[in-house]
Parts: C-alpha cells; sequence; structure tokens
C-alpha cells in the first residue's frame, strides 16, 4: 500500500533562517506531488505541485521554492524565512486520476 | 469569485442528530468530488471520493453531487462526538492535476 512521510513535524526556526521540509512517497511510482499552506482555521492554499521529476508549478509566488529531485521525493525550501511563513505545512500525492492523499504535516513557527 | 464555496461554520449539533455540509463551485470542468476530515494538528483524511452526479453510501455518510446545481453535500447520520473536526470539500477536473478546496466547515458534535 502507499504511504507519505513528511517530516518533521513540528518546527520552530528565527526570522532569516533557511528551511528545508521533505516529504516522500512509498508504494507508488510517478505520483503528482503537492505543497499546500493552511493558516489557522483556514482552507488549503497550493503552493507548488509536480507531475514529474524537475517539473515544478507555482500557484503562489513568494520566498518559497520547491524541488523534485526524485520521483517520489519533493522538497519545500526557503532561502530566508518571514514572520509570516508560519503556518501548518501539507504535503499531498496523487495518482493522477485519483483523490489526493496527505501527510501528517509540519507546524513551521517562525520567531 | 472563488473556485469553491463552503460555509465555514463552526456547526454545533446534539449526538445522535443528522448533519448536512455543503459545497459550491463554479466550474463546470470539475467531474470528481471529494470529502475530507481533518482532526486539529493533523493532516486531512479522506472520507468519501465520487465520480459525476449522483449519491454514494459508506456506512453513516452519504456524499451527494448535483451537477446541475454545482452543488455537493456530505451527509452524516447518527453523528457520533468522534466525528468533530473540520471536513473540507474538495474538486478536480478531468487532468486531476490540480485539486481545488473549500475552506472547510468545522463541525462540533456535543455528547
Amino acid at each position: 500500500s502507499q504511504t507519505i512521510h513528511q517530516w518533521p513535524a513540528t518546527l520552530v526556526q528565527p526570522v532569516g533562517s533557511p528551511l528545508s521540509l521533505e516529504c516522500t512517497v512509498e508504494g507508488t511510482s510517478n505520483p503528482n506531488l503537492y505543497w499546500y499552506r493552511q493558516a489557522a482555521g483556514r482552507g488549503l492554499q497550493l503552493l507548488f505541485y509536480s507531475v514529474g521529476i524537475g517539473q515544478i508549478s507555482s500557484e503562489v509566488p513568494q520566498n518559497l521554492s520547491a524541488s523534485r529531485p526524485q520521483d517520489r521525493q519533493f522538497i519545500l525550501s526557503s532561502k530566508k524565512l518571514l514572520l509570516s511563513d508560519s503556518s501548518f505545512y501539507l504535503c499531498a500525492w496523487s495518482t493522477g486520476r485519483t483523490e489526493a492523499f496527505f501527510g501528517q504535516g509540519t507546524r513551521l513557527t517562525v520567531v | 469569485q472563488k473556485e469553491v464555496e463552503q460555509d465555514p461554520g463552526p456547526l454545533s449539533v446534539p449526538e445522535g442528530a443528522i448533519v448536512s455540509l455543503n459545497c459550491t463551485y463554479s466550474n463546470s470542468a470539475f467531474q470528481y468530488f471529494m470529502w475530507y476530515r481533518q482532526y486539529s494538528r493533523k493532516g486531512p483524511e479522506l472520507l468519501m471520493y465520487t465520480y459525476s452526479s449522483g449519491n454514494k453510501e459508506d456506512g453513516r455518510f452519504t456524499a451527494q453531487v448535483d451537477k446541475s446545481s454545482k452543488y455537493i453535500s456530505l451527509f452524516i447520520r447518527d453523528s457520533q462526538p468522534s466525528d468533530s473536526a473540520t471536513y473540507l470539500c474538495a474538486m478536480a477536473s478531468y487532468n486531476f492535476n490540480k485539486f481545488y478546496f473549500g475552506s472547510g466547515t468545522k463541525l462540533n458534535v456535543k455528547p
């Protein structure tokens, strides 16, 4: 069966520090991969999605970037975090013909 | 206009009540409809997945899609305190590269 791993679960980072969140999927090949952000009490905001290695589509221009170095690995990065980057970040995958499945999320607090 | 509209609630009901959660959408290209349940500080988990119009039942949950009205519903029968969570609707078009989420409805089932 397919599983998705996202880590870390919580992260506290100082303003101006870099960020790297990692997501991996097991049990499937060539998945569509997604990064979402969810502010407290709010819906999901799509940040990036990828339909293949090296193929990244950006939905929201900001100081975040994403990379897909391997088929089942998706990384969310920032060179310099802002206070406004504090949020709940979710990774998800789909086969491209089915529903999306989510990881457990990373709660990022920028201080 | 947002692609998907969902009443944020909160919706508070007594245990055993029938709950109705709804979303409207504007894009007639949507063909796939999903409901997710999200507990606090967790990733969303898939509850129901339907294609095109019609009803789908799974235990206490029934998903209903009316494409002519661009309206989808999730009914929860015999609601339990463990159903207390935020419910998100989501939709996709044929190529499934992107999912469009509602903002979520917070449900509280009182014992």
